[in-house]
């Protein structure tokens, strides 16, 4: 079974530019989680997606980040303009079921640079 | 609101020694799930186990082992006979059942196994 992809794995930008991640979960995975990983620190969820509708994005920064899932498969992050404290991994989950809480499976992340 | 402490930032052993990682939590929900994760040097989260608020056994996976406890809020995690390749940093998460069922990860722990 292939796991959670990301691309792209690095990214460098400067700040007040615009930057796009891209995840594909897990097939079949209903739950889909977008965290933002700052260096010495645990993740921390930007948004939670349950087949193509928004759970939980009570954490994401709304006036640079946004986020879709089209067709509740595929997802997209999106930051414009990126600030110079949005530097981190940033990091694509996805999780089976809705009916209960399971583990997340977790993709390889893209670490962003913002200089 | 849902919190987790890992008091320990970073531990070092030396090979064959056994390790304990500490992990606090604060809840407001009867219902929730503990998890552990792994994070090696190549950066991607690999799950480890699972728990829910009602099953208060220890559990034991080779090596690991954890250890719950509601009445202190625990939940740790022991390494037994430690190797150079358990050396990561470890995330101890917290997922409430009935507040939306988002994660809030600890800040981690640094384990370095030395030979």
């Amino acid at each position: 079974e292939a796991g959670v992809a990301q691309s792209p794995r690095y990214k460098i930008i400067e700040k007040r530019q615009s930057v796009a991640f891209w995840c594909n979960p897990i097939s079949g995975h209903a739950t889909l989680y977008w965290y933002q990983q700052i260096l010495g620190q645990g993740p921390k969820l930007l948004i939670q997606f349950q087949n193509n509708g928004v759970v939980d994005d009570s954490q994401l920064p709304k006036d640079r980040f946004s986020a879709e899932r089209l067709k509740g498969v595929d997802s997209t992050l999106k930051i414009q303009p990126a600030k110079l404290e949005d530097s981190a991994v940033y990091l694509c989950a996805s999780s089976p079921r809705v009916s209960e809480v399971n583990e997340q499976f977790f993709g390889p992340g893209t670490r962003l640079t913002v200089l | 609101a849902q919190k987790v402490t890992q008091a320990q930032t970073e531990i070092s052993v030396v090979e064959k020694e056994d390790v304990t990682l500490d992990c606090v939590y604060e809840t407001r929900d009867t219902t929730y799930y503990l998890f552990w994760y792994k994070q090696p040097p190549s950066g991607e989260l690999v799950f480890l186990i699972r728990r829910n608020s009602f099953d208060e056994q220890n559990e034991i996976s080779g090596r690991y082992s954890w250890n719950f406890q509601k009445s202190t809020s625990s939940f740790n995690f022991t390494i037994t006979a430690s190797q150079v390749v358990d050396s990561a940093v470890y995330f101890c998460a917290l997922s409430e059942a009935n507040y939306g069922q988002n994660f809030v990860f600890g800040p981690g722990t640094r384990l370095s196994v030395l030979p």
